[in-house]
This record gives C-alpha cells, sequence and structure tokens, in this order.
C-alpha cells in the first residue's frame, strides 16, 4: 500500500536552511504537496510539484524531487522564526483516486 | 480571505456520549473532506463529499460515525457512542472540486476531541 515516510524533528539555527525530507511509495503519483501546520491553524498548502519535475521554486522554497529514489525534499532559506511549524508531505496516487496519502509530519525547531 | 469554518473548536465529552462537529466550506467549493488526525501523525481521511453525495467514506467507522452534507453546502459529523480511542483532532477541508491533481484543499482550525 501506499506509505510516507518523514523525519519526526528537524531543528535548525534561526537564518540557515532548513531541509525536510520526505520518502514516498507509489509510483503512480503524480502530484506531491507540501502542507504547513501552525500550532491553532489549519493546514495550509505551500507549494506542490508535478512528478514530472526535479525542481520548483518559489521565493524562500525549493522543491527537488528524486523520482527514481521516491525522494522529495522541502528546503527554506533563511529560516525564520516565523517558520516553525509542522511540515506534512503528501502524494496522490493516480492509482488511489488522487486522495492524498499523508507523512506523519516534521516539526521545525527554530533555534535563536 | 474567504475560509473554512469549524465549531466547536474543542469538546471534552465521556465515552458512550454523542458529539456533533459542524463544518461550513468555503462558498462554491463543491468538495468537502472529514478528516481525523490523532497527535503525531498525518490527516487521516474519514469522507469526502462531492456536492452532497458521498464519495468515498471507506475509512469511516460506520458502526458510530456518520456524516452528512444535506443540501451540498455545511456538513455535519457525529460520533455516537464516543470512544476514549476517538480523541484527536477532526479536520474538515474543501476544495472547488476534486477533478484531479493539482487540488488544493483549504482546511479549517479543526474541532480538538478529548473523550474521557
Amino acid at each position: 500500500g501506499e506509505d510516507v515516510e518523514q523525519s519526526l524533528f528537524l531543528s535548525v539555527r534561526e537564518g540557515d536552511s532548513s531541509v525536510i525530507n520526505c520518502t514516498y511509495t507509489d509510483s503512480s503519483s503524480t502530484y506531491l504537496y507540501w502542507y504547513k501546520q501552525e500550532p491553532g491553524a489549519g493546514l495550509q498548502l505551500l507549494t506542490y510539484i508535478f512528478s514530472n519535475m526535479d525542481m520548483k521554486q518559489d521565493q524562500r522554497l525549493t522543491v527537488l524531487l528524486n523520482k527514481k529514489d521516491k525522494h522529495l525534499s522541502l528546503r527554506i532559506a533563511d529560516t525564520q522564526t516565523g517558520d516553525s511549524a509542522i511540515y506534512f508531505c503528501a502524494e496522490s496516487p493516480m492509482d488511489s483516486n488522487y486522495q492524498l496519502i499523508w507523512g506523519a509530519g516534521t516539526k521545525l525547531i527554530i533555534k535563536p | 480571505e474567504a475560509e473554512v469554518a469549524q465549531s466547536p473548536r474543542y469538546k471534552i465529552t465521556e465515552k458512550s456520549q454523542a458529539v456533533a462537529f459542524w463544518c461550513d466550506p468555503i462558498s462554491g467549493h463543491a468538495t468537502l473532506y472529514w478528516y481525523r488526525q490523532i497527535l503525531g501523525q498525518g490527516p487521516e481521511l474519514l469522507v469526502q463529499f462531492q456536492d452532497e453525495s458521498v464519495v468515498d467514506d471507506s475509512q469511516l467507522p460506520k458502526d458510530r460515525f456518520s456524516a452528512e452534507r444535506l443540501k451540498g453546502v455545511d456538513s455535519t459529523l457525529k460520533i455516537q457512542p464516543a470512544e476514549l480511542g476517538d480523541s484527536a483532532m477532526y479536520l474538515c477541508a474543501s476544495s472547488l472540486e476534486a477533478g484531479g491533481p493539482p487540488e488544493e484543499q483549504f482546511f479549517g482550525p479543526g474541532t480538538r476531541l478529548t473523550v474521557l
């Protein structure tokens, strides 16, 4: 079955780059998503990438996709305290009617 | 800015009691989702509506959970009777339509349920 895995925690210093990693299993996935969840707030879509792309950049965010290894990463440049949140990776397998399959989330901790 | 509304934000109940959660999606969004999120895990889809019709409820524990979206707008999720293992965050999301990706789902703030 489908599975999305992420590390549970990542700690970085303010101003450094954060790299959050995700692996997925379903080869029929067409889009892969990154969502952000802040305390007391709903999940917010940050960015997504189509599975035939290698990279997508949007301001401080860079998504890299290694389709061969089924590895997705989210890089946040110049990490700020406002970036503290839980980041969820999700895939949408065509075989599952594009329903989102979610990872457990990576909690990003910013050290001053 | 349009948002998905949910109420209540917090609910504490005793096991065997009935609870109900309400969701009002963004106006014009045809697709509505209910998710359950256990602490430390990602969301798990419980039910998906397209307008007033259920598209997928395969993960909904139908012996105790029910969901409806009678007029294809707002929706109610009910649990009766509640069990200790139902303690979780219940998230509602909506999207314009479910015709395939990419599809941005807009999430409400959730209802945190605690069953004692």
